[in-house]
């Protein structure tokens, strides 16, 4: 079985400030690795997402995430956060021997303040 | 652009009534998926279908079923409604297995049984 846990239930940060949200996974099998955004009254679209290969990957709107075998994170960075970022993230991982599933995390709701 | 949309963005139902939910993709998927969300719990999933007539439990089945007639429509059904079912309702559609293909979510539908 596979659980996602995200540590943070809001995270408050001011505009242009950096941003980290911590995502830990638990498998007992190789996974896929996502991270997606939901804005205010809209579904989920996907962010980046890690299949294999560079453990760094690169997503849209400027965000990217590491992946962490040893430490089975896979955290979400942005370096500069505008107020348009307020939304919610969810972590997500997709067992490699079963793939049409995805387990998603609690989420993360982040407020960018002016 | 893929496009999932779905019946109602707000529904309120008795207890007691068979409420329909519907999901409309209109990529050609043959994945189809709902999800429903709540808060602090993120998004647990309820059935999907990997083809017309072909569905699979996920992990909260109880007090539903779903029906996919056509390929591209997949509905899902409170048989019951309880006060318990009360949450936000996500429909979700991808080409493929999770890690290769992104799913693709409708906006949701927030539903209140009273």
């Amino acid at each position: 079985a596979q659980s996602v846990t995200q540590l943070d239930s809001q995270v408050p940060v001011f505009e242009e400030a950096p941003v980290e949200l911590r995502c830990n996974y638990s498998s007992s099998v190789s996974v896929y690795l996502f991270w997606y955004v939901q804005y205010p009254n809209q579904g989920l679209q996907l962010l980046l997402k890690y299949l294999s290969g560079s453990t760094l990957v690169k997503g849209i709107n400027g965000f990217e995430a590491e992946f962490n075998k040893s430490q089975t994170s896979f955290h979400l960075r942005k370096p500069s956060v505008h107020i348009s970022d307020t939304a919610e993230y969810f972590c997500a991982v997709s067992p490699m021997d079963s793939s049409y599933k995805l387990i998603f995390g609690s989420g993360t709701r982040l407020l960018v303040r002016p | 652009d893929v496009k999932v949309t779905q019946s109602s963005r707000y529904l309120v139902k008795r207890t007691g009534e068979k409420v329909f939910l519907e999901c409309v993709q209109d990529m050609d998927h043959e994945n189809m998926f709902w999800y429903r969300q709540d808060p602090g719990l993120g998004l647990r999933l309820i059935y999907f279908s990997y083809d017309v007539k072909m569905k699979e439990k996920g992990d909260i089945p109880e007090g539903y079923s779903v029906s996919r007639e056509k390929k591209e429509r997949f509905s899902l059904i409170l048989e019951s409604a309880s006060t318990n079912q009360t949450s936000m309702y996500l429909c979700a559609s991808s080409y493929g297995g999770a890690g290769t293909y992104e799913q693709y979510f409708g906006p949701g539908t927030r539903l209140t049984v009273t």
